[in-house]
């Protein structure tokens, strides 16, 4: 499996203001993934990032908002833009296509909180 | 569109208990399916998955499950919970070729000693 990493692990912001958190994978991935988990919530996918070219977003979320980057096969980053207190959440991603099959792994998370 | 339904939002057993968490999906086609284990403040680990063949199956930790077709479930076992399985549990399931997983809500297990 792959090694994922996040930063930051958490962070705590103002309203208005906007957060860029980084993940990086030990090896090169086909299919990177971000997810959030609202409080006490299940995991719901936000977008695919896609390398090379704009991510493909999921109902419900706008590039305006959470704009993503993937410039190679190891690094990707996810923007929560123009923060509101109903973005604090975990922010996970994860990757795909290590071993040739559907599983996913995912890294650590960053908790969010806007105040 | 793919969906997962876990029934139990919390469940509560004694260490030594045998433990069963219950997902239901809806895919049209074969799924891919999964569990993982979220621990306080943790990412999640996979537990482990099902993509064909054999519908019993062994994942870390000694959780097992089975893949039920005709009941469209994929149910985790372990014949004897330990204190630090104390944890969230989720079900997901993934088709075709665009990996993206669909999670049920979650199950929150709570171990008494």
């Amino acid at each position: 499996s792959a090694v994922i990493s996040q930063k930051p692990s958490r962070d705590i912001c103002q309203r208005g203001t906007s957060l860029t958190i980084q993940c990086q994978v030990d090896s090169q991935v086909t299919m990177m993934f971000w997810y959030r988990q609202q409080p006490g919530q299940s995991l719901t996918l936000i977008a695919t990032a896609n390398q090379g070219s704009e991510a493909t977003y999921e109902s419900g979320f706008v590039i305006d908002k959470f704009p993503i980057s993937r410039p190679n096969l190891t690094f990707s980053t996810l923007t929560v833009s123009n923060m509101s207190p109903e973005d604090s959440s975990i922010y996970l991603c994860s990757v795909a296509g290590t071993s040739g099959s559907n599983e996913q792994f995912f890294g650590p998370g960053t908790r969010l909180t806007v105040l | 569109a793919q969906s997962v339904t876990q029934p139990d939002i919390h469940i509560t057993v004694s260490e030594g208990a045998s433990l069963e968490l219950r997902c239901n999906y809806s895919y049209g086609a074969t799924p891919y399916l999964f569990w993982y284990v979220q621990s306080p403040g943790q990412g999640l680990q996979l537990l482990l998955k099902y993509f064909s063949g054999d519908t019993l199956v062994q994942g870390i930790k000694g959780f097992e499950a089975e893949f039920k077709r005709s009941q469209s479930s994929f149910n985790l076992r372990k014949p004897s919970v330990h204190w630090s399985d104390a944890a969230e549990y989720f079900c997901a399931v993934s088709g075709g070729s665009n990996y993206k997983l669909t999670f049920g809500k979650g199950t929150l297990l709570t171990v008494n000693p």
